[in-house]
């Protein structure tokens, strides 16, 4: 089953933690991209990365932190300097960089 | 800066009901715009539209782009309780950097 997966799906951090939200793929796609959505905000980038090795910042990289060493996984660290990191997360991902992108289920991202 | 907006945020109809649902741009380097479904958790594509006038169908929804004007609309044509959800319009620009603006999405909600 070709698709994008998530880990967590709901995650709990406490203020000054570091965290990491899994995505991976396996549908082949080159590029792949972090999304945050807050209610009445729509989708947000955080990061994207067109290639393997190689990301560029989005609108709202502050306080975070992406690696792409493999072309199936693109993990993103929510560091302790994200002042208001409670939201929800999307990873995506799509063949080329104009491509139509795909979704991952998302995850849940509550600071206590 | 690239701005998407979408209206009206949120509408509330009758199954059966016909609804259009609206998205305006103003990007740099215009390259597409696609229309997501968000019911729960993953945004799911709908369709993506490059070229001007030409409508883009499948089942009950129809969307075209008007470039000259910059908009583009999403219609539903008798809706169904299953159509409730968020509508999200994206718009991508750039050349080797490209991405994805997103709307703040318009909620439906389709009562039986």
């Amino acid at each position: 089953d070709g698709g994008i997966t998530q880990s967590p799906k709901y995650l709990f951090r406490k203020e000054g933690q570091n965290v990491t939200l899994s995505c991976e793929q396996n549908l082949n796609h080159d590029a792949m991209y972090w999304y945050r959505q807050d209610p009445g905000q729509g989708l947000r980038l955080i990061y994207y990365s067109q290639i393997v090795n190689d990301f560029q910042k989005g609108d709202i990289a502050e306080g975070y932190s992406v690696s792409r060493e493999k072309k199936e996984s693109f993990p993103l660290t929510v560091t302790s300097a994200q002042k208001n990191p409670t939201a929800f997360y999307l990873c995506a991902s799509s063949i080329g960089g104009m491509d139509t992108q795909y979704f991952g289920p998302g995850t849940r991202l509550t600071v206590l | 800066e690239d701005k998407v907006v979408q209206s009206p945020l949120s509408l509330v109809v009758h199954e059966g009901d016909t609804v259009t649902l609206n998205c305006s741009y103003e990007v740099t380097n215009f390259r597409s715009l696609l229309w997501y479904k968000q019911e729960k958790k993953a945004p799911t594509f709908l369709f993506m539209l490059t070229s001007s006038g030409i409508e883009k169908k499948s089942g009950r929804l129809s969307s075209i782009l008007d470039k000259k004007e910059l908009f583009s609309i999403l219609n539903i044509t008798a809706t169904q309780t299953g159509d409730s959800a968020i509508y999200l319009c994206a718009v991508g620009s750039g050349g080797s950097n490209y991405k994805l603006t997103f709307g703040k999405g318009t909620l439906l909600t389709v009562n039986p």
